[in-house]
């Protein structure tokens, strides 16, 4: 099986732009989560989608939002780009319906700079 | 509030000799546990995990160790190899509808294995 995929790979934007991020799930799995990777703050959950829904938020502004189209494929946006936003932001997929004992696989991630 | 603690940010071993990488989690809700391995610029890998009913679980060169009393985990590996070089993630999940899709990290544990 394909594994999870995310593109762009690298990303430099200048703040007050927006950027959409993409997520491709390994087939079959219908929960994908998405992480923030920062030096000083270590990996950190921004939300969770399954079936086109958000079913979990981390503790990030409303300028992170996404998205979960029918075929599982994910989305997430930021407006308003700010310097901190600079970070490798990481999509995971699980494959069972539950919130517990679920595996996750990571993506390659995404790397933005923001200047 | 840092729910999930590596407090060793370091840790250096010699080929053929065991590592002992060491996790601690304050949360008594968590009751899955997970370690993945990270080279920069890529996303983590799943190496092993371990459910809040066991105590151990082994999968070749990897044994993770749980000790629910003492909230605490640990990975082994033996024999270390040089290609095991990398940082090594903690990460735990709970039950119930604020847990889905939620990994909650340690701050990672880098490991140097010298031939």
């Amino acid at each position: 099986k394909a594994g999870v995929t995310q593109t762009p790979r690298y990303l430099i934007k200048t703040r007050g732009q927006q950027v959409t991020l993409s997520c491709s799930p390994i087939s079959g799995h219908r929960s994908v989560s998405w992480y923030q990777q920062t030096p000083g703050q270590g990996l950190q959950f921004l939300f969770e989608y399954f079936s086109e829904t958000q079913r979990n938020k981390g503790n990030f502004p409303g300028r992170f939002s996404g998205r979960q189209f029918s075929n599982s494929r994910s989305e997430m946006n930021v407006s308003t780009l700010e310097l901190g936003d600079s970070a490798l932001y990481l999509c995971a997929s699980s494959g069972l319906a539950g919130g517990s004992h679920e595996t996750q696989y990571f993506g390659p991630g995404t790397r933005l700079l923001v200047l | 509030d840092q729910q999930v603690k590596q407090n060793s940010p370091s840790l250096s071993v010699q080929e053929g000799r065991i590592s002992i990488l060491n996790c601690d989690y304050t949360n008594s809700m968590f009751d899955y546990f997970l370690w993945y391995k990270k080279y920069p610029a890529e996303g983590p890998t799943f190496l092993i995990s371990i459910s809040s009913i066991k105590d151990k679980n082994e999968d070749g060169r990897f044994t993770v160790f749980l000790n629910k009393s003492a909230k605490h985990l640990s990975l082994h590996i033996v024999p270390s190899q040089p290609g095991d070089s990398a940082v090594y993630f903690c990460a735990a999940s709970g039950i119930g509808g604020t847990s889905y899709g939620k990994l909650t990290f340690g701050q990672g544990t880098i490991l140097t294995v010298h031939p």
